[in-house]
């Protein structure tokens, strides 16, 4: 279901930076993820992060996690063509072993 | 080896056809599942499969039939489709233990069978 919100579509110049929202609704999710699905592609996980955790950063990607008001940032640093895709974020609910719940994804553009 | 490998990667088929989409992965991944997703849509569950058992179908029609031989292997078998199920089909595998759970890292998903029923 779509209970996991993002805005549909993104655009950025190259070379600036890109941050991607996300909002779900079970403040009990015990993981959160953003993954990264490039046209007739697979999805790739970019990162995760866990509920205890209010920040992560792997290189040029960081990610920001703000559990009162259930929102997942992802942030990617000077951005580049090649991050032209979609953005899923997804959640996996406490009392849900198996699944992942998705959001709507985020178009992201990278301008010239 | 971190992949999950899918085939075919493309598959056109009538409706009166029956053909199989095939998933393998080689990571001791003890749960896969198969996702559809339509184009500019979020992954939609099917099913999931823990330990080869189906464990989840998420009212899938019974067109649709999954089968996991063993532990690297999953099929979907496909039979009278409908032209509304083209779409791009998902494997995918995860190191989840249960419930609770080992640290889970999260999916490693294939790259998809682009399915069109004709």
């Amino acid at each position: 279901g779509e209970d996991v919100e993002q805005s549909l579509f993104l655009s950025v110049r190259e070379g600036d930076s890109s941050v991607i929202n996300c909002t779900y609704t079970d403040s009990s999710s015990t993981y959160l993820y953003w993954y990264k699905q490039e046209p007739g592609a697979g999805l790739q996980l970019l990162t995760y992060i866990f509920s205890n955790m209010d920040m992560k950063q792997d290189q040029r990607l960081t990610v920001l996690l703000n559990k009162k008001d259930k929102h997942l940032s992802l942030r990617i640093a000077d951005t580049q063509t090649g991050d032209s895709a979609i953005y899923f974020c997804a959640e996996k609910r406490s009392g849900s072993a198996r699944q992942l719940t998705f959001g709507s994804g985020t178009q992201l553009t990278v301008l010239p | 080896d971190t992949e999950v490998t899918q085939t075919p990667k493309h598959l056109v088929m009538g409706m009166t056809n029956k053909k199989s989409l095939k998933c393998e992965q080689h990571m001791g991944h003890r749960a896969m599942y198969w996702y559809k997703q339509k184009a500019k849509k979020p992954p939609e569950l099917m099913f999931v499969y823990s330990y080869e058992k189906l464990s989840i179908n998420e009212s899938v029609p019974s067109r649709f039939s999954p089968e996991c031989p063993n532990s690297s292997l999953l099929n979907l078998h496909l039979h009278a489709l409908q032209p509304e199920d083209s779409a791009l089909y998902l494997c995918a595998s995860s190191q989840e233990r249960g419930l609770q759970g080992l640290f889970n890292y999260g999916y490693t998903f294939g790259s998809g069978t682009r399915l069109t029923v004709v």
